[in-house]
Order: structure tokens, then sequence, then C-alpha cells
């Protein structure tokens, strides 16, 4: 099954400590996207990448990294610099050579500042 | 800024009512319209979707109505069950934007037996 994988689910860092949350896809897709989502909030972008080699700031790309050096994946690195990194994280992929263009998403990864 | 406004934030219906989300944008250059669902701790996954020529879109107790002029579009869920009770989010691309989605804020739906 095609889809997009996710890990670790749950993940607790330590204050000033860098933490690498991992986006793996088999769908083939070009397009990728991190987001944070908040408690009972809506989603925001972090980075997008459309091209290997290549990624975008998103709206709240500060204390975040990213690359893009293999088309199935789309790493994120939480950085010390990142003062309130507490949230759900969710990467997602897309394709606009799809009859039905949409994002499909991961299950997410549950990030917690101890 | 591209935004998609969505309300309300959060609504409870009776098992068997109708659920109504509605959206709202101002970027004419957005030309698909897409519905995701989300349940607690799981990744938005596609509902249903709509391009602007096109003004109802059904698929099951799923609806979406599209306004053009208004530049509105709303989700009805008919005949709402527990199992509907999620977070619906409303989006919208603009290929001009790099295809990337604009998503609207959320709607918490819970459906009570």
């Amino acid at each position: 099954d095609g889809g997009i994988t996710q890990s670790p689910k749950y993940l607790f860092r330590k204050e000033g400590q860098n933490v690498t949350l991992s986006c793996e896809q088999n769908l083939n897709h070009d397009a990728m996207y991190w987001y944070r989502q908040d408690p009972g909030q809506g989603l925001r972008l972090i980075y997008y990448s459309q091209i290997v080699n290549d990624f975008q700031k998103g709206d709240i790309a500060e204390g975040y990294s990213v690359s893009r050096e293999k088309k199935e994946s789309f790493p994120l690195t939480v950085t010390s610099a990142q003062k309130n990194p507490t949230a759900f994280y969710l990467c997602a992929s897309s394709t606009d050579r799809a009859k039905h263009y949409g994002y499909t998403f991961g299950s997410g990864t549950r990030l917690t500042v101890v | 800024q591209q935004q998609v406004k969505q309300s309300p934030q959060s609504l409870i219906v009776q098992k068997g009512g109708i659920s109504i989300i509605n959206c709202a944008y101002e970027n004419t250059a957005f030309d698909y319209f897409p519905w995701y669902q989300q349940f607690p701790g799981k990744g938005p996954a596609l509902l249903i979707a709509i391009r602007p020529d096109v003004s109802e879109k059904k698929e099951g107790r799923f609806t979406i109505s599209f306004n053009k002029s208004a530049k509105q579009f709303s989700l009805h869920i008919m005949d709402s069950q527990p199992g509907d009770s999620a977070t619906y989010f409303c989006a919208a691309r603009s290929k001009a934007a790099g295809n990337k989605l604009t998503f609207g804020g959320g709607t918490r739906v819970l459906v009570k037996p």
C-alpha cells in the first residue's frame, strides 16, 4: 500500500535539544509539506518542497530546518531555537499528475518538551 | 495574504441531523476546493472535493455546495452519525501559489447519539 509514514509517533525533547522527525512517502509524489497543529487549532505550514534539493519556508519556519535529498524523504529538524515546540506535527505530500489533486497526510508525530 | 475563513469553530448536532460548515475565500485564482476530515490523534484525510465549474457535488451523506459569485462553499453532512464526530477543514488551491493548499481554521463537529 502506498502512503506516508511518519516516525516516531511520540517524541520527547529536552530543553536545548535538537530533534528530527522523519517523513517517508512511497506515492511518487513530487511535493512534500510539514504542518504544525496546536490543540484545537488549524494547520500552520512550516516548510514545503516541490522538488528534490529545493524547499521554501512556510508561515512559521523559524526554529525549524528541513532537507530534501531524496524524493521519498522530507525530514524536519526542530532546533533549540524553537521556543515552544510542543505540538502535533503533520507531514503531507501531493502531486498535480493525479485526477483528483489533494494532499495525503501522514499519521503525525506528537512532540513534547520535557 | 491568501485566506480561507471557516465557520463555525465548533458545532453540536443530534444523530440524524444535518451538519453545515461554511467557508469563504477572497482569492479568485483558487481552482480546487477539498474538504478534510481529522479524527483525534490522526492525520487529516481527504473527504470530498469540488472544482469551481460545478455548483454541487455529493458523495454519500457528504455534499459540497459551491457559490462562485459569492466566493463561498460549504459542506453538508446529512443524517449525521456519532462516527462523523471529527474536525473538518476546508481548503483551497491556487496553481499560482505552487499548488499549495490554504486551509481554513477547522470546525470541530460533535454528533450526539
